[in-house]
């Protein structure tokens, strides 16, 4: 069974820190998404990694796949209480063939809190 | 139109009645999944279709039962839920891309269900 561990847990820091989340498993995945969720809401897409090593950007958010594309990290600059939320982490388990989903395997997800 | 609706917002029933939640997307997506999410956990998948056709269903008790009518449509009726089944109802979908090795899911905001 594939399995993604994500941590910390929980994260409360001040404006203006920087921060990073982790996600590792011990499988390989054919790709990774990064998702944030507000409370009642559903999980916004952030990005998608594919390659091995792969890093993108998304303003002050650092994206980053491992070269063995089994781990993933989350790098946050500068964090604005607009960035508190739920971080989730989810990797693909099969190759996406046409109509054939893979499913995603979720990681127990991020709670971040930015203080004013 | 590049999002996933869901209807209702909030739905609270009793463990006699019979409910629908509804998901629609018009984005051309093929692949249509049902997830539960309770309170600070993860979204657990329930049921995936894919080309209208129920590929996945994950144990899901017969109290839920899935329908796709067509390919932007996907309901879930509920029939004699119990008080644990109470929590957010997620609906995503995703574009068949073939050969591409990732699976971006989009996800709906949730009805928010309690059962008394």
């Amino acid at each position: 069974t594939q399995l993604l561990e994500q941590s910390p847990q929980f994260l409360s820091i001040q404006e203006g820190e920087n921060l990073t989340v982790y996600c590792n498993s011990s499988s390989v995945f054919s790709s990774l998404q990064w998702y944030r969720q507000e409370p009642g809401e559903g999980p916004v897409l952030l990005v998608t990694v594919v390659t091995g090593g792969e890093v993108k950007k998304l303003k002050r958010l650092t994206f980053q796949f491992g070269d063995a594309r089994k781990d993933s990290s989350l790098h946050i600059t500068a964090a604005q209480p607009g960035d508190t939320g739920l971080y989730l982490c989810a990797g693909a388990d099969k190759m996406n063939y046409g109509g054939s989903q893979g499913n995603l395997i979720f990681g127990k997800g991020t709670k971040l809190s930015v203080k004013p | 139109d590049t999002e996933v609706t869901q209807t209702p917002k909030h739905l609270v029933m009793g463990m006699t009645n019979k409910k629908s939640l509804k998901c629609e997307q018009h984005m051309g997506h093929r692949a249509m999944y049902w997830y539960k999410q309770k309170a600070k956990k993860p979204p657990e998948l329930m049921f995936v279709y894919s080309y209208e056709k129920l590929s996945i269903n994950e144990s899901v008790p017969s109290r839920f039962s899935p329908e796709c009518p067509n390919s932007s449509l996907l309901n879930l009726h509920l029939h004699a839920l119990q008080p644990e089944d109470s929590a957010l109802y997620l609906c995503a979908s995703s574009p068949p891309r073939a050969g591409v090795g990732y699976n971006e899911q989009f996800f709906g905001p949730g009805t928010r269900l309690t059962v008394l």
